[in-house]
């Protein structure tokens, strides 16, 4: 069964301190892993883009790494700010014929002054 | 270039109604997703839509419809509408490069009442 597993699902940090979110998943086939931001009531916006050969890329303060082998993803937020303070998904593309996205259910991060 | 916009950004329903919802995808896009978001389960898919076909369908009752017209705009109809329908209805749109950045919409946030 094709799944996305998040942790934690929820976060709480001082401002400028840094954080790692986790995503596990398993499934197949694999085309590629993203994550997204999501400020409340608001929809989700890409903030990285891996594919299978892809070890770490990164947005500003923000860097996904991912281990095909097992399976694991991480988005590392450096020094983070009040604005990072939302739910942050992992999702994957699945294709097989056609494509399908699976979504984790997201790690909700509070940043605190 | 325009984002993606749904319309209504809010929505009161009772028990028994039907409602509609619509999204403009961004310009040159032809695929249309749709998702229910609720604080317990995530994003779910519902499904979508390319070139005025579905495509892919989640697991989601007949009463959950939706179609795509010429210009791509989607809408999205549920009927008989029940408690458990209360949700944030997202929208999200990509090119037919199949596995490329789905861009969402800001939600329709549906309550049933």
């Amino acid at each position: 069964k094709n799944q996305v597993e998040q942790s934690p699902q929820s976060l709480i940090i001082l401002e400028g301190k840094n954080c790692t979110l986790q995503c596990n998943y398993t499934v197949s086939p694999f085309s590629n892993l993203r994550w997204y931001k999501q400020d409340t009531g608001r929809g989700p916006v890409s903030l990285t883009i891996m594919t299978f050969s892809e070890n770490t890329k990164s947005n500003g303060r923000y860097t996904a790494t991912l281990d095909a082998d097992t399976k694991q993803s991480s988005l590392h937020i450096t020094a983070s700010q009040l604005s990072d303070s939302a739910s942050y998904i992992c999702v994957v593309t699945v294709t097989s014929g056609t494509y399908k996205y699976i979504f984790g259910t997201g790690t909700r991060l509070k940043v605190l002054a | 270039k325009a984002g993606v916009t749904q319309t209504p950004r809010y929505l009161i329903k009772t028990r028994g109604q039907q409602v509609t919802l619509s999204c403009s995808p961004i310009s040159g896009h032809r695929s249309v997703s749709w998702y229910q978001q609720t604080p317990g389960q995530g994003l779910q898919f519902l499904f979508e839509y390319f070139s005025e076909t579905q495509r892919n369908k989640g697991n989601f009752p007949g009463r959950f419809s939706g179609r795509q017209f010429s210009n791509s705009r989607s809408e999205m109809n549920v009927s008989t509408l029940e408690l458990g329908d209360s949700a944030l209805y997202l929208c999200a749109s990509s090119s037919e490069v199949r596995g490329l950045e789905a861009f969402f919409g800001q939600g329709t946030r549906l309550t049933v009442v």
